[in-house]
């Protein structure tokens, strides 16, 4: 595809439920990242793959997020017995390099995910 | 801990002036800088970098400018139009990481 794509686009869960969000990256994209936005705040970085080997993945919340890219292309990020706080909109970006350089991140639209 | 911050929360300009939107930073080991604009239920789209070795880089209308010795930079754009109209953010990378630390973000209004 053109861009980096997710689904759902928006998610309600009941508060206790687990979700799954997944994330499709520009073909060839090497560098793929989770963000998680609340309202009225920039992005905060929650994980980073390279190819499928997550190398970092200092930003997840808590033990009830997971993140996976099992093949080097597709990834989902989980997030079990969701909680209030968790509602915000997560946003996964990749980049074509594997190098710790300048390379530009391009951003999906985001899946908006309300826990009620 | 706001390593990068936007203290403007909203801007308005005429069209056809200079729209400036300033970011700070606190971190000295950011060494890569750039500007996203978001558009509403959109992701974030790239506008223009810099790196700490510039002072200065030019895309058409939008020039970024940075100042180390202040940690800070800014976005100028000339001259400004209706479209330009979203939530501009300011975002840092680490010199040994891949992780872009974000600003909380500046509502730019162009009105016409």
């Amino acid at each position: 595809g053109a861009g980096v794509s997710q689904s759902p686009r928006y998610k309600v869960a009941k508060r206790g439920q687990d979700v799954a969000l997944r994330c499709d990256p520009i073909s060839g994209h090497v560098s793929l990242f989770w963000y998680q936005q609340a309202l009225g705040q920039g992005p905060e970085f929650l994980t980073y793959f390279q190819n499928e080997a997550q190398l970092d993945k200092s930003g997840l919340p808590s033990d009830r997020f997971f993140a996976e890219r099992p093949e080097g292309s597709v990834s989902t990020l989980k997030i079990q017995r969701t909680q209030q706080e968790d509602s915000a909109v997560y946003l996964c970006a990749s980049s074509s390099s594997r190098l710790a350089g300048t390379d530009t991140q391009y951003f999906g639209p985001g899946t908006r995910l309300t826990v009620l | 801990d706001q390593q990068v911050k936007q203290n403007s929360p909203s801007l308005s300009v005429q069209e056809g002036r200079i729209s400036i939107l300033n970011c700070d930073y606190t971190n000295s080991m950011f060494d890569y800088f750039l500007w996203y604009k978001k558009y509403p239920a959109e992701g974030p789209t790239f506008l223009i970098s810099i790196s700490s070795i510039k002072d200065k880089n030019e895309d058409g209308r939008f020039t970024v400018f940075l100042n180390k010795s202040a940690k800070h930079l800014s976005l100028h754009i000339v001259p400004s139009q209706p479209g330009d109209s979203a939530v501009y953010f300011c975002a840092a990378k680490l010199r040994y990481g891949n992780k872009l630390v974000f600003g909380a973000g500046t509502i730019l209004r162009v009105k016409s």
